[in-house]
């Protein structure tokens, strides 16, 4: 079975704070990856995807993420928070050809003006 | 595009009785709905998967008969808790796939089941 490790579950920043995540998961295959991120008060959105090519895939938002298969990892990044950024980031993955998402337990982060 | 939205937002129930909740996608056609739920401080967990109208597909360890699923067109998906326990109490959220993508589901406001 697949599972997904976020492993900060709390992060605080001020702005223009760099912001790194990290994402491990658990499956030998091929996998989707997926950042999703919910704002306070709103449903979850996609941020980003990796389905294949380029493992270094930009999202929205200032938001890119590396898929490092040999570390079975899917960090997201940015250079420089906002505070809008203040949001719980969740990290997902889809394995083989199932329709099945595996989510981690999400981050919050929480970006100080 | 791609809105899906949950009815009720918010629900506080009796013990003992049913609920249902709502999930539409408003703008697009879903073949494929799934139910989450989710637990205080923990990741989303699936419930079931759904694809319109076959029998919805549930995880290891969701009780289909407690939790009913309807998927009957490629715009609603239904979940009755039915006989709710305190325990339920939880928030529930569905997302939805559109027709010809089915890597990316879309996601609803969630509902949040209160049973006293």
């Amino acid at each position: 079975a697949q599972s997904v490790s976020q492993h900060n579950h709390h992060v605080i920043l001020s702005e223009a704070a760099s912001l790194e995540l990290g994402c491990n998961y658990s499956y030998g295959g091929t996998v989707n990856l997926f950042w999703y991120v919910q704002y306070p008060g709103q449903h979850l959105q996609l941020l980003l995807k990796y389905f294949s090519g380029d493992p270094l895939v930009k999202g929205i938002k200032g938001f890119e993420a590396e898929f490092i298969k040999s570390k079975f990892s899917f960090n997201l990044r940015k250079p420089s928070v906002q505070w809008s950024d203040t949001a719980e980031y969740f990290c997902a993955v889809r394995s083989g050809g199932y329709q099945k998402v595996t989510f981690g337990i999400g981050t919050k982060l929480q970006v100080i003006p | 595009g791609a809105v899906v939205s949950q009815h009720p937002s918010r629900v506080i129930c009796k013990s003992g009785t049913s609920v249902k909740i709502e999930c539409r996608s408003l703008d697009f056609q879903a073949t494929t709905m799934f139910w989450y739920r989710q637990f205080p401080k923990q990741s989303l967990m699936l419930m079931a998967t759904s694809n319109e109208g076959s029998k919805a597909t549930y995880e290891q360890g969701v009780e289909k008969d407690k939790f009913l699923i309807n998927h009957a067109s490629l715009t609603l998906s239904t979940l009755t808790v039915t006989s709710a326990h305190p325990e339920d109490s939880s928030f529930y959220i569905c997302s939805a796939s559109r027709q010809g993508e089915s890597y990316e589901q879309y996601f609803g406001p969630g509902t949040r089941l209160t049973v006293t």
